[in-house]
């Protein structure tokens, strides 16, 4: 069966640093991979996703960015944390021809 | 553009009574609609899938019917537990580019007393 990990779990950093979450995905090959923020109060808001390897799609301008180094893992990195950046990482995957998708745990990042 | 407009929460809701969440989209084609659940502090999971119009997802006691003339996809649930306290978000797929995005509403809060 497919499964989906995420770390860290939680994080607090402060403003300036560098961000760097990772995901994978076990148990599938070629799927399409997709970072969420979930801000407090808000809804999801799609960051990026990925259809292959090196392959990013950008949805929303910022200072995030984001890097699919293998086939099933994607990593969101930032140089330099905002206090907006503050919210629940939600990494998901599907594979392609399939519309329902699947979410990880979550990372919650804490900007201080 | 896609959109998807939920009720606005938090719901309040005493065990047993009945829960109706409304979700209403917008979309150009013809999109697939999902209710995902999300329990506290964990991540979103899959409540029921419709696919085209007048299909029923049902799931756990939850159901939602695609209704394409009013472009809604309501969640209702008979008899609501307190385990069913989570955020509830109402969403639909639009395929691009190779993969499917899913457009997302803001999320209803329920909330089951005993």
């Amino acid at each position: 069966s497919q499964t989906i990990h995420q770390w860290p779990a939680t994080l607090v950093q402060p403003v300036g640093s560098p961000l760097s979450l990772e995901c994978t995905v076990e148990g599938t090959s070629n799927p399409n991979l997709y970072w969420y923020r979930q801000a407090a109060g808000r809804g999801l808001q799609l960051l990026f996703y990925s259809v292959g390897i090196g392959q990013i799609s950008s949805e929303v301008p910022q200072n995030l960015s984001a890097s699919r180094p293998q086939d099933r893992q994607f990593i969101l990195s930032s140089k330099k944390l905002l206090l907006s950046d503050s919210g629940f990482y939600l990494c998901a995957w599907n594979l392609r021809g399939y519309d329902e998708q699947f979410f990880g745990p979550g990372t919650r990042l804490t900007v201080l | 553009g896609n959109s998807v407009t939920q009720m606005e929460g938090p719901v309040t809701l005493s065990e047993e009574a009945f829960l109706t969440i409304n979700c209403t989209y917008t979309a150009t084609g013809y999109p697939s609609l999902f209710w995902y659940v999300q329990y506290p502090g964990e991540g979103l999971q899959l409540l029921l899938k419709a696919t085209k119009a007048d299909d029923k997802g049902s799931n756990k006691g939850f159901e939602a019917t695609y209704r394409k003339e009013t472009t809604s996809f309501h969640l209702e649930k008979g008899s609501v537990q307190v385990s069913d306290s989570a955020v509830y978000f109402c969403a639909l797929s639009d395929q691009g580019a190779g993969s499917y995005q899913l457009t997302f509403g803001k999320g209803t809060k329920l909330s089951v007393i005993p």
